[in-house]
């Protein structure tokens, strides 16, 4: 059974466009939430951790939600540089492995 | 400030073959992971170290084996490459086990014919 589940796998939007990235979870007693950004031959980037259901995290164009079921990545008035593959995992309470989805693979076109 | 170092970078082996991924951080973290990802199945852990001396199976361990050489080094071996261990293998460090900060290496891309 998936843990995390991310969608959809791949985003095109025109520069300017705001759009929002869908991060679902099925573990039970969240410790944490966190988002990545994963450029073609790199490894991921830490962006946000989020903890607790209506905690928010912003950073530039993007901005992190949690609810008590899933997590969004909101982009506002995306540039070409935000294209790359976003990844979420979570943690589960009293665990010591990170989940990941498999990614959102974004790209804005100028 | 390098962050996390993996070596080598490209690798090809034959069925068979032996090898060792190496991953060193100057980040002074206590916590070290191999992770392997492959598409459309997300990063999977394949070994842990929460703190020098210690190394503890991940999600995929089988044809596996780590050693944590000191703070600063974590390797990855394969003794007997089979193809479904073609991958692209992540180290990944952070200051305390379970916080989820993690610092990624740059990946190697191994290819097992």
């Amino acid at each position: 059974e998936d843990q995390v589940t991310q969608s959809p796998e791949a985003l095109r939007l025109q520069e300017g466009e705001s759009s929002s990235l869908n991060c679902s979870y099925t573990v039970s007693g969240l410790r944490g939430l966190f988002w990545y950004r994963q450029d073609p031959g790199k490894g991921p980037e830490f962006l946000f951790t989020l903890y607790s259901a209506g905690e928010e995290k912003e950073k530039e164009r993007l901005k992190a939600t949690l609810t008590k079921k899933e997590s969004f990545l909101h982009i506002t008035a995306p540039k070409p540089e935000d294209s790359a593959t976003y990844l979420c995992a979570v943690q589960q309470s009293g665990g010591n492995q990170f989940y990941f989805g498999t990614g959102t693979s974004l790209t804005v076109i100028p | 400030n390098a962050g996390v170092t993996q070596t080598p970078k490209f690798q090809v082996l034959k069925t068979g073959q032996s090898m060792t991924l190496q991953c060193a951080q100057d980040m002074n973290h206590n916590s070290m992971y191999w992770y392997r990802q492959d598409p459309g199945m997300g990063l999977r852990l394949i070994y842990y170290s929460a703190s020098e001396g210690t190394t503890d199976k991940g999600e995929v361990p089988n044809g596996y084996n780590v050693s944590r050489l000191n703070k600063r080094e974590f390797s990855l071996r394969l003794e007997s490459a089979a193809p479904s261990q073609t991958s692209v293998y992540f180290c990944a460090s952070s200051e305390t086990r379970g916080t989820g900060n993690l610092f990624f290496g740059s990946g190697t891309q191994l290819s097992v014919l």
